[in-house]
């Protein structure tokens, strides 16, 4: 199975901070690679799909780089309503896999 | 409006059974491979089975031959049969929609639409 490792597991930020989480794969997802945000008790959220694309009504402060076994997911601007736990997933081959999750709480 | 609901948790005793159902509505469900993930308390989350349009299935290591998945596309519901069931096993269960690619009659996918989840707990 293909491990997705997520850096940092945990990252403390204020309001209007840059924000970037890493997933890197141990093989090459090629771009099959999505970004959720799950908050406290509520259902994952899909943020983004294919290494960039944004789902529809996700805010543009969010954007996804990368290929092959490196990712990141980035918050332009942190704002209040982003601070959740985010989750990468590769979708290149089964068994699916998750990273770990990254919590991302108030400074 | 698109929707997954999911029922069937409960208390369930080591070594027991349980069958999780998602009632699907709002999209050609048919037409869409279907996936269970799992999420442990206080965990991440963690993929436990896909199912095919036709029927085709794969599953988790760590639930292969205790798990079964099936779905009814004339009842637009998915199923998730547990046995042999263990400790770890304890989790909120969400059905998931993949949106994503097929190749060589597997689809793949990043989870679009998902559950409320039902919770399992293991325990005598």
């Amino acid at each position: 199975d293909i491990q997705m490792t997520q850096s940092p597991s945990t990252l403390s930020a204020s309001v209007g901070d840059r924000v970037t989480i890493t997933c890197r794969a141990s093989e090459s997802v090629s771009n099959w690679l999505a970004w959720y945000q799950q908050k406290p008790g509520k259902v994952p959220k899909l943020l983004i799909h294919k290494t960039s694309s944004l789902e529809n009504g996700v805010p543009s402060r969010f954007s996804g780089s990368g290929s092959g076994t490196e990712f990141t997911l980035t918050i332009s601007s942190l704002q209040p309503d982003d601070f959740a736990t985010y989750y990468c997933q590769q979708y290149n081959s089964y068994s699916l896999t998750f990273g770990g999750g990254t919590k991302v709480d108030i400074k | 409006e698109m929707q997954l609901v999911e029922s069937g948790g409960g208390l369930v005793q080591p070594g027991g059974s349980v069958r999780l159902s998602c009632a699907a509505s709002g999209f050609a469900f048919s037409r869409y491979s279907m996936n269970w993930v799992r999420q442990a308390p206080g965990k991440g989350l963690e993929w436990v089975s896909y199912i095919s349009s036709g029927g085709n299935t794969i599953y988790a290591d760590s639930v292969k031959g205790r798990f079964t998945i099936s779905r009814d596309n004339a009842e637009n519901s998915l199923h998730l049969q547990m046995s042999s069931l263990r400790a770890e096993d304890t989790a909120v269960y969400y059905c998931v929609r993949p949106s994503g690619y097929c190749s060589g009659g597997t689809c793949y996918g990043a989870f679009d639409i998902w559950g409320q989840g039902t919770m399992v707990t293991v325990s005598s």
